[in-house]
């Protein structure tokens, strides 16, 4: 069984400039989770998808993020403008509602 | 999300040596997991812990889910220098929300 995809790897932008991450779930699980983890600390939950739906984005700046979940399967995040303090890596996880959560390998931003 | 007190910080062990890790909270979790993030990578699952007592192995891992629901420990047999990482221990309540400790990080001395 194929895991969790996320692209790109990495990614280095200038402050105020935008930048979007993908991600691809394990085939068949309803949840899809954004996180950001910043160095030397554990995932910190964005956004939780229900299918198409958000179920929670109360962590979520939604100044200049913002995320969706076409047709219930790939979900983009996004970031605009971007700031220094937004350095970090970018989790998406997937699974089934109320059991455990399966992680991609991330997307590790930089901006300067 | 919930706090979660995750200790040691960190550890350096001898290869060999069987190590403890826990983590507590002051609320009631129904459901708590540990993972291991190498670097550059995400959290990988070791174990999930469904009910108070519980008691799971796999491999060389073995860990439990606090009867009071609110600690859980992993301890892991007969170290090898693969074990290096960070181990978080996570937990979720009613909201099904993954709350993550801080991370153990773990160092073996070949």
């Amino acid at each position: 069984e194929a895991g969790v995809a996320q692209s790109p790897r990495y990614k280095i932008i200038e402050k105020r400039q935008s930048v979007a991450f993908w991600c691809n779930p394990i085939s068949g699980h309803a949840t899809l989770y954004w996180y950001q983890q910043i160095l030397g600390q554990g995932p910190k939950l964005l956004i939780q998808f229900q299918n198409n739906g958000v179920v929670d984005d109360s962590q979520l700046p939604k100044d200049r993020f913002s995320a969706e979940r076409l047709k219930g399967v790939d979900s983009t995040l996004k970031i605009q403008p971007a700031k220094l303090e937004d350095s970090a890596v970018y989790l998406c996880a997937t699974g089934l509602a109320g059991r455990e959560q399966y992680f991609g390998p991330g997307t590790r931003l930089t901006v300067t | 999300g919930q706090q979660l007190n995750q200790s040691p910080q960190s550890m350096f062990i001898q290869e060999g040596e069987d190590v403890s890790m826990n983590c507590t909270s002051s609320s009631i979790f129904n459901t708590w997991l540990w993972y291991k993030q190498d670097p550059g990578e995400g959290p990988v699952l070791l174990i999930a812990l469904y009910k108070a007592g519980e008691l799971t192995s796999n491999g060389r891992l073995t860990a439990q889910f606090g009867i009071t629901r609110k600690d859980s420990f992993l301890n892991i047999s007969a170290s090898i220098p693969s074990d290096v990482g960070i181990y978080f221990c996570a937990g979720t309540r009613n909201d099904y929300k993954l709350s993550f400790g801080a991370g153990t990080t773990v160092t073996v001395r070949a």
